[in-house]
């Protein structure tokens, strides 16, 4: 079955760089997404990977996708305290409905 | 331009009471989700709609809940006889397409008292 997981909580100082990690188990999947959450507000796609890549870099995000291991990344460099919010990893397969299996969240708190 | 809308962005109930969420997606997407936000289960998938249509409920956590999208546009999520388990964020998300980036409502807050 689909099962993404996520460390809860991790805590960075300003300008360090933060790396926010998750698991999933289902190998069938094809796309591997980053999404943040901030207080009150819905979720917001950052970016996406697709499973046959092993990186991808936007601006300050970093994308490691290790395929054997099923373990994926987001790097962040020189986080802000913009940038404190809850991190979800999500996969989907290229088939059926294409809904997201989400992980349980990774609260970022940036400290300044 | 508009994004997702959800109606309405809080709702407090009883338990025994029946709720009706409501979605807005983005004017021309033809693929809708539903999805559930609890402390105990994190975001879970509940049904996907391809225009009118529902071809996946398989979310749906019991027969209480139904939903139903009209016109290609709006969707209703209903939940019959509410428990108290059934408190979470009720986030809703439409796509082009299938397979397209998903842009998220901000959710609707359901508490049962």
């Amino acid at each position: 079955g689909e099962d993404v997981e996520q460390s809860l909580f991790l805590s960075v100082r300003e300008g360090d760089s933060s790396v926010i990690n998750c698991t999933y188990t289902d190998s069938s999947s094809t796309y591997l997404y980053w999404y943040k959450q901030e207080p009150g507000a819905g979720l917001q796609l950052l970016t996406y990977i697709f499973s046959n890549m092993d990186m991808k870099q936007d601006q300050r995000l970093t994308v490691l996708l290790n395929k054997k291991d099923k373990h994926l990344s987001l790097r962040i460099a020189d986080t802000q305290t913009g940038d404190s919010a809850i991190y979800f990893c999500a996969e989907s397969m290229d088939t059926g409905r294409r809904a997201l299996t989400f992980g349980s969240g990774t609260r970022l708190q940036v400290q300044p | 331009g508009a994004g997702v809308s959800q109606s309405p962005s809080n709702k407090v109930t009883e338990k025994g009471k029946d709720v009706e969420l409501r979605c807005d997606p983005i004017s021309g997407h033809t693929a809708l989700y539903w999805y559930r936000q609890s402390l105990g289960q994190g975001l879970e998938f509940l049904i996907y709609f391809q225009g009118n249509s529902a071809p996946d409920k398989s979310g749906l956590p019991s027969d209480r809940f139904s939903a139903e999208r009209t016109g290609g546009s709006v969707s209703t999520l209903t939940i019959q006889r509410t428990q108290q388990e059934d408190s979470a964020v009720y986030l809703c998300a439409s796509s082009v397409r299938r397979g397209d980036e998903q842009f998220f409502g901000p959710g609707t807050r359901l508490t049962v008292l």
